[in-house]
């Protein structure tokens, strides 16, 4: 089956910098990668997802890259706020079939 | 969007009873529905797949009898936990996907925090 990683499990940065959070899968039937946070008991939330047709995609301060060759997909989240620290995941599953989920990251935007 | 919702939110039973969770799509037909546990600080563990009109798919090392799931119509799934233990203590979540070809979105429900005691 599918076996996503993810990296780095926590990562703390100040205010307005960038972020970086790195992915690797394993099955290479995955074709839909999509990424999702998660604040403290609360629903994963879809900030953004691309599917393997593309190599990037971009949302305002949201961005995914995707390398098939590789298997490794990446969120990059640029001038980050304080309200962006939460739970990131990465999934990536095979035309939105059962998702497998990457095991997270803590994302802290310290003021 | 596609709103999921998912009820109870919040519940408390003792060691031996059952509790029965449902996830609704309220806004668009889910031919398939997904159930995923999460334990705390950890990620999000797919438990079974629930497909309307016919049995759930359940992943390695979930217990069917246990975990019963019923998705009787293409608006509506149910996880029941049958004689609840302590260890069931987890924050259960649903998903359903939409019907329509060519997409691939997961909406999920609010999630379920179950409490045994």
């Amino acid at each position: 089956g599918e076996n996503v990683e993810q990296h780095p499990s926590t990562l703390s940065v100040q205010e307005g910098d960038s972020a970086v959070i790195k992915c690797t899968y394993s099955d290479s039937a995955s074709n839909y990668f999509p990424w999702y946070k998660q604040e403290l008991g609360k629903r994963p939330q879809l900030i953004i997802d691309i599917r393997s047709n593309v190599g990037e995609k971009k949302d305002q301060r949201i961005a995914v890259t995707l390398n098939k060759t590789a298997k490794h997909f990446s969120l990059h989240i640029t001038e980050t706020q304080p309200e962006d620290s939460a739970v990131y995941f990465c999934a990536a599953s095979n035309a939105g079939n059962m998702l497998t989920f990457g095991g997270g990251t803590r994302l802290m935007v310290k003021p | 969007g596609a709103v999921v919702s998912q009820h109870p939110s919040r519940v408390i039973c003792k060691s031996g009873t059952s509790v029965k969770i449902e996830c609704r799509s309220l806004d668009f037909q889910a031919t398939t529905m997904f159930w995923y546990r999460q334990f705390p600080k950890k990620s999000l563990m797919l438990m079974a797949t629930s497909n309307e009109g016919s049995k759930a798919t359940y992943e390695q090392g979930v217990e069917k009898d246990k975990f019963l799931i019923n998705h009787a119509s293409l608006t509506l799934s149910t996880l029941t936990v049958t004689s609840a233990h302590p260890e069931d203590s987890s924050f259960y979540i649903c998903s359903a996907r939409d019907r329509r070809v060519g997409t691939y979105e997961q909406y999920f429900g609010p999630g379920t925090r179950l409490t045994v005691t």
